[in-house]
């Protein structure tokens, strides 16, 4: 069965100072990594798709890595504008289009 | 361009009650996806819909169920309400390649049950 595991749970950071989320992933075959952002009332919103070890991709201030065990979604002077709930989520080879999510890291932002 | 819509965006219902919620998907899209996110359990995938069809689904009861229409709108139903059925719900459309991971997620419906 495939387990996503992100850490910290919650996270507060000062406006600037750098930092990195963890997903930790167990599946059979991974085809996508993927991060999203959530907002409080709203809905996931897509950030990045990575599909193998050592691939990266950027995006202002977020940069996610994927190795065979686990991605990083780093964060480089973070602004209050930041500050939400970020998902990680695997889908497997197998399992066509469904994806199985972590349960977030909320992160805080302080000015 | 337009989001995905999901209504009702709240809505209250006692146990053993039914509940219909609806999803219009972004135009051109032809997959919806449906999820329960609770607190304890994060998201968890219910089914998706590719052509009227259900190309997957999750591990739910069977009172847990969905459609979608010639117009790509899906709608999800849930039978004889339990309390641990309150929650929210997400509707997901993407363009339908079987393997995109790109979801685009609505607002959400959110779903009480007393």
């Amino acid at each position: 069965e495939d387990q996503v595991t992100q850490s910290p749970e919650a996270l507060r950071l000062q406006e600037g100072e750098s930092s990195s989320l963890n997903c930790s992933y167990t599946v059979s075959g991974l085809r996508g990594l993927f991060w999203y952002r959530q907002d409080p009332g709203k809905g996931p919103e897509f950030l990045f798709t990575l599909y193998s070890a050592g691939e990266e991709k950027e995006k202002e201030r977020l940069k996610a890595t994927l190795t065979k065990k686990e991605s990083f979604l780093h964060i480089t002077a973070p602004k209050p504008e930041d500050s939400a709930t970020y998902l990680c989520a695997v889908q497997e080879e197998t399992s066509g289009s469904r994806l199985t999510f972590g349960e977030g890291t909320q992160l805080t932002v302080n000015p | 361009k337009a989001g995905v819509t999901q209504t009702p965006r709240y809505l209250i219902k006692t146990r053993g009650q039914q509940v219909t919620l609806s999803c219009s998907p972004i135009s051109g899209h032809r997959s919806v996806s449906w999820y329960q996110q609770t607190p304890g359990q994060g998201l968890q995938f219910l089914f998706e819909y590719f052509s009227e069809t259900q190309r997957n689904k999750g591990n739910f009861p069977g009172r847990f169920s969905g459609r979608q229409f010639s117009n790509s709108r899906s709608e999800m139903n849930v039978s004889t309400l339990e309390l641990g059925d309150s929650a929210l719900y997400l509707c997901a459309s993407s363009w339908g390649g079987a393997n995109t991971g790109e979801l685009f997620f609505g607002e959400g419906s959110r779903l009480t049950v007393l």
